[in-house]
């Protein structure tokens, strides 16, 4: 049992170049996330995914295009990177935990991404 | 608009001492409240969720406390441990099943 995957692990682009980060999870969850974590901002909502087949924006989807494959794999796509995204990026999938009134999320290791 | 303040950025304690964290949030009033851990170069980890109902919540070492009067959660740790130190992330929830995120503190348990 992986848990959520991300690759890749790390990537450098020049501007304007696309790249699409990818990320599957085996816990058989319905909802997924993409996030951004800048220094001072903490963890930011790009996109999510309610089920398959569904996608909203979140806090800071402009320059981002998502697709929820299939249940298990959500990838988000960057079609002309600038160096203001750079950014570490979190993929992360939510589950309703018994008695719970919520989702508790469960987050890959991460994308690292440097835009030059 | 929503805001999550997390009482300061750094926090040093010594060990076997208890570690407080601070969240504190505005202009709305969320459902349930989550806490994570995040360690360097890994992504956060679940430890508690709270409900705008319960008062207390404990696992283990950990406590959480949640005034939904004040707009305030408090997490403590006691009998703290070199291992607990890490950035622990403030997590109400945002009204939409989503979570919004504060910036974190990050908790050094000194040995």
């Amino acid at each position: 049992n992986a848990g959520v995957t991300q690759t890749p692990k790390f990537q450098v682009l020049k501007t304007g170049q696309s790249m699409t980060l990818q990320c599957a999870q085996d816990m058989n969850h319905n909802s997924m996330y993409w996030y951004r974590q800048d220094p001072g901002m903490g963890l930011r909502l790009i996109y999510y995914s309610a089920s398959e087949g569904t996608t909203d924006k979140g806090e800071v989807p402009n320059g981002y295009n998502v697709s929820r494959l299939n249940k298990r794999e959500f990838s988000l796509r960057l079609e002309s990177a600038a160096p203001s995204q750079t950014s570490v990026y979190f993929c992360a999938s939510s589950v309703k935990l018994a008695g719970s009134v919520g989702e508790t999320q469960y987050f890959g290791p991460g994308t690292r991404l440097l835009v030059l | 608009s929503q805001k999550i303040e997390q009482n300061s950025e750094a926090l040093n304690i010594q060990e076997g001492k208890t570690a407080t964290l601070t969240c504190n949030y505005t202009n709305y009033s969320p459902a349930y409240l989550q806490w994570y851990r995040q360690d360097p170069g890994r992504g956060p980890v679940f430890l508690l969720l709270i409900r705008e109902n319960e008062k207390e919540k404990r696992k283990e070492r950990l406590k959480v406390t949640f005034d939904t009067t004040l707009k305030q959660s408090l997490f403590h740790i006691t009998a703290s441990q070199p291992a607990d130190s890490a950035t622990y992330l403030c997590a109400p929830e945002t009204g939409a099943n989503n979570l919004f995120f504060g910036t974190g503190t990050r908790l050094t348990v000194i040995p």
